[in-house]
């Protein structure tokens, strides 16, 4: 069981907008920043949002990040065939001296 | 430009040990640190543990504390993930991936390598 919770699933159809949520702690999102990655099949993970709410360089802006308390979200709008894949949050976490913690996951389909 | 080239796939024996790579180039190797990311077929990303090449601070998350060992050669840039004997739950897909600060809190994977998938079968 992840320390972040994600939904496992979530679906949206061309065009579209769809919200991904991260839920955490204290000691997690509720004092550190949120990062999202994207898996696009058979690929390794791709940074897609840092520090909440920043997109790197070449990520559309069609992505965005917000965070709230324990609580973070990432909203994909206009949505296209090519963003089906798995998304994961992702913060450091204060109790583990250690590296950060990821979220379950989840899937994304593009009906 | 950065790059981080992991070595090849691997099939084991259960109880065999094993040491897989991961070679940076293109940046300063030793002012950034790196880590190891697990993915079990089918599953979700588990961070294994970090290592700050410059003076081997090195950190484990809990559950792989004592199960793997995690070092790097600053003189040839590589960064390592070792078993000592390797079990079929060992069985995924493991990333190396560099963090983009030199703060492991606010960081965030900015590189990843290809990933290496390991294998350990009877």
């Amino acid at each position: 069981q992840s320390v972040l919770t994600q939904p496992p699933s979530a679906s949206g159809t061309p065009g579209q907008r769809v919200t991904i949520s991260c839920s955490g702690s204290s000691s997690n999102i509720g004092s550190n920043t949120v990062n999202w990655y994207q898996q696009l099949p058979g690929t390794a993970p791709k940074l897609l949002i840092y520090s909440n709410n920043q997109r790197p360089s070449g990520v559309p802006d069609r992505f965005s990040g917000s965070k709230s308390g324990t609580s973070a979200s990432l909203a994909i709008s206009g949505l296209q065939s090519e963003d089906e894949a798995d998304y994961y949050c992702a913060a450091w976490d204060d109790s583990l001296n250690g590296p950060g913690v990821f979220g379950g996951g989840t899937k994304l389909t593009v009906l | 430009e950065v790059q981080l080239v992991q070595s090849g796939a691997e099939v084991k024996k259960p109880g065999e040990s094993l040491k897989i790579s991961c070679k940076g180039s293109g940046y300063s190797f030793t002012s950034y640190w790196i880590g190891w990311v697990r993915q079990m077929p089918g599953k979700g990303l588990e961070w294994m543990g970090i290592i700050y090449p410059g003076d081997s601070d090195t950190r484990y998350s809990p559950s792989f504390q004592g199960q793997v060992t995690i070092s790097a050669d600053k003189s040839i840039s590589t960064a390592y993930l070792q078993w000592s004997s390797l079990k079929a739950s060992d069985t995924a897909m493991y990333y190396c991936a560099r963090l983009s600060g030199i703060a492991v809190a606010g960081s965030f994977v900015d590189y990843w390598g290809q990933g290496t998938l390991v294998t350990v079968s009877s």
